[in-house]
């Protein structure tokens, strides 16, 4: 059974940069894709991006400037940098495994001074 | 990269069958076999109904099926039970690899 654990930090100031990591138990990094979506308060689902095992992104355009995946298979983890944050990146983000049969519990970032 | 466009709401009855569209373009759900569905109860992660158009991931009851004709995806619930009562999400992947959801539809129980 795979389970995808979330950690990182729940407030971020503004302009900071937002850190999360996503460990995966129970299976492989190899041979899937690997999802990052996010949840403001309220409001509907919003993708991020996704990362290959291999290390290949797509990214999200609205977010690409800012946006850094990374994966580190022999940690079983891989995560999200998104920086010069501000309020309106304030969301529960989940991280998933590939189209998301399996999700991370949700990490509610605030953005706030 | 606009969001893919779903009913706001809808409702049924126990027993009943219903269906939430998801229309995109020819870029998206009409260009592609690449379109989810999910499933999310308030304060709960989504859960994943449908992928690629009308598969079912393991564990996700038949009572759930989805479709698309042209630009449109559907999801149709069979069988209408109290606990469906959720959000909906449709996604789908674009032609430069990007994915977009859906606003999310509400769906009641009545």
């Amino acid at each position: 059974q795979v389970q995808l654990q979330q950690s990182g930090p729940g407030l971020v100031k503004p302009s900071e940069t937002l850190s999360l990591t996503c460990t995966v138990s129970g299976g492989s990094l190899s041979k899937n894709y690997w999802s990052w979506i996010r949840q403001p308060a309220g409001k509907g689902l919003e993708w991020i991006g996704r990362i290959f095992s291999s290390g290949s992104t797509n990214y999200n355009p609205s977010l690409k400037s800012r946006l850094t995946l990374s994966i580190d298979t022999s940690m079983s983890q891989f995560s999200l940098r998104l920086s010069s944050v501000t309020a309106a990146d304030t969301a529960v983000y989940y991280c998933a495994r590939s189209e998301g049969d399996e999700w991370g519990q949700g990490t509610l970032v605030t953005v706030s001074s | 990269q606009s969001a893919l466009t779903q009913p706001a709401s809808v409702s049924g009855s126990p027993g009943q069958s219903i269906t939430i569209s998801c229309t995109g373009t020819s870029s998206d759900v009409g260009g592609y076999n690449y379109v989810s569905w999910y499933q999310q109860h308030p304060g709960k992660a989504p859960k994943l109904l449908i992928y690629n158009v009308n598969k079912w991931p393991s564990g996700v009851s038949n009572r759930f099926s989805g479709s698309k004709s042209g630009n449109t995806a559907s999801l149709t619930i069979s069988g209408l039970q109290a606990e469906d009562e959720a959000d909906y999400y449709c996604s789908a992947y674009t032609g430069s690899s990007t994915k977009l959801f859906g606003g999310g539809t509400k769906l009641t129980v009545l």
